[in-house]
């Protein structure tokens, strides 16, 4: 088991640019987390899908940002157009059920630097 | 609504103390609590759950932490601090039904520093 799969590691990019960020999740997992980590905020939960639909995205913060899941083995996070503030390590998370009891497993995270 | 809240944003012990961190909670449903630990430039890997079984529960790396309902607690406790433990750890809640169902609140996290 791979463990989730996210991409890139790192980006940079400049303000203004378009920006997507990708997870693989855990086969067989049904519900999956994307979370933003900074100094400031700490752990932000943005979205969660269960069976690849969004389920609760009230912690997206504007229009800015988007997320798909087109299918049980992918899901992307999007920030178009991108802004410094946006700056920060963006976790992908997976879990078996929706209601969390087994944990979540997280990625290893994208670090998103906006200049 | 939920909330948890982590005593001490740092708590440094020397090599071969006890390790004390700790974890508050608010929850209006019976709660599932969870710490994870994340070393640098990774992602959160579970210590250890409390989902209503046990209320001491023993998790990896000889950690352990208790449930306590009348003081909503969940501290986490380690006999003797290594140096890999050093780390930041964060204590997580899941409101077990509800409109949080599903969904963990985090706690702003605890920077374990061990001295030598």
């Amino acid at each position: 088991d791979a463990g989730v799969i996210q991409s890139p590691r790192h980006e940079v990019t400049e303000m203004g640019q378009e920006v997507t960020l990708r997870c693989k999740p855990i086969s067989g997992h049904n519900s999956l987390f994307w979370y933003r980590q900074t100094m400031m905020r700490g752990l932000e939960l943005l979205i969660y899908f269960n069976n690849n639909v969004p389920i609760d995205d009230s912690g997206m913060p504007e229009d800015r940002f988007s997320a798909k899941m087109p299918n049980a083995s992918f899901s992307t996070l999007k920030i178009q157009p991108s802004e410094p503030r946006d700056s920060a390590v963006y976790f992908c998370a997976s879990s078996p059920q929706v209601d969390g009891v087994s944990g979540y497993t997280f990625g290893s995270g994208t670090r998103l630097t906006v200049v | 609504a939920q909330s948890v809240t982590q005593l001490g944003s740092h708590v440094s012990v020397s090599e071969g103390a006890l390790v004390l961190l700790r974890c508050n909670y608010s929850s209006s449903v019976p709660p599932y609590l969870f710490w994870y630990v994340q070393y640098p430039n990774q992602g959160l890997q579970l210590l250890l759950k409390y989902t209503s079984a046990a209320t001491l529960v023993k998790g990896i790396n000889g950690f352990e932490a208790e449930f306590k309902k009348s003081e909503t607690s969940f501290h986490l406790t380690k006999p003797s601090a290594h140096m890999s433990d050093a780390a930041e750890y964060f204590c997580a809640l899941n409101g077990a039904g509800g409109t949080s169902y599903g969904k963990l609140t985090f706690g702003q996290g605890t920077i374990l520093t061990v001295h030598p």
